[in-house]
């Protein structure tokens, strides 16, 4: 079966602890992304990895960090996380024939 | 610069047709998405339209682009409280970039 997996689901942490959100896919796309999820601000882009070793910044990038190492993982860093990164986070793989992004479960962070 | 803009709340009763609307601002866009996401999920892929097409039927939903006024619409035709949930609409602009853009959400309630 086709999924982006996302670990952990749900994180509480507190400023400036640094975390990882990992996040999978098992459909050999070339294209990942990482979205945040606020209300009123529907899903903002953060970072975007066209291919290993490839990333590039989308939107929201300060106070992120991502690295593509692999095809199949993308991680999230916060280093230095802050209250104003607690959100929704979700990670997504592209299937470059249709460009359709198919989406993670979801990592809900809260840092306090 | 590229914007997405949805109305934040739907109400229709049960059995009725919905629509949904978006309006972009990115005319060079290839693809147009919508996107639905139930309580404590991810994002799941509805339907898509390519920028060429006015529009694109399947089962209960109706997607309808005009090009010209850059409106984008989802029509659920017989609406259940299953349909209950945020639905996304989401445009690949075609700027050299691979950056999604997203609407704020729609929040359909579906009333019994």
């Amino acid at each position: 079966e086709a999924q982006v997996t996302q670990n952990p689901r749900y994180l509480i942490t507190v400023t400036g602890k640094k975390l990882t959100v990992t996040c999978s896919q098992n459909m050999n796309h070339e294209y990942m992304s990482w979205y945040r999820q606020d209300p009123g601000l529907g899903l903002r882009q953060i970072y975007y990895s066209m291919n290993v070793e490839v990333t590039d910044k989308g939107d929201v990038p300060e106070g992120y960090k991502v690295s593509r190492k692999e095809k199949r993982n993308f991680p999230l860093i916060l280093e230095s996380p802050s209250p104003n990164q607690t959100s929704l986070y979700f990670c997504a793989a592209r299937d470059s024939n249709t460009d359709t992004q198919y989406f993670g479960p979801g990592t809900r962070l809260t840092v306090l | 610069g590229e914007d997405v803009e949805q109305s934040l709340f739907l109400s229709v009763r049960e059995g009725d047709s919905s629509v949904i609307n978006c309006t972009y601002t990115d005319s060079s866009s290839t693809y147009l998405y919508w996107y639905k996401q139930e309580p404590g999920a991810g994002l799941q892929l509805l339907t898509y339209i390519f920028s060429n097409m006015d529009m694109k039927q399947d089962q209960r939903l109706t997607v309808l682009l005009n090009k010209k006024d850059k409106h984008l619409s989802l029509r659920i035709a017989d609406t259940q409280t299953g349909d209950s949930a945020i639905y996304f609409c989401a445009e690949t602009p075609t700027s050299g970039t691979y950056k999604y853009i997203f609407g704020t959400g729609t929040r359909l309630k579906v009333l019994a």
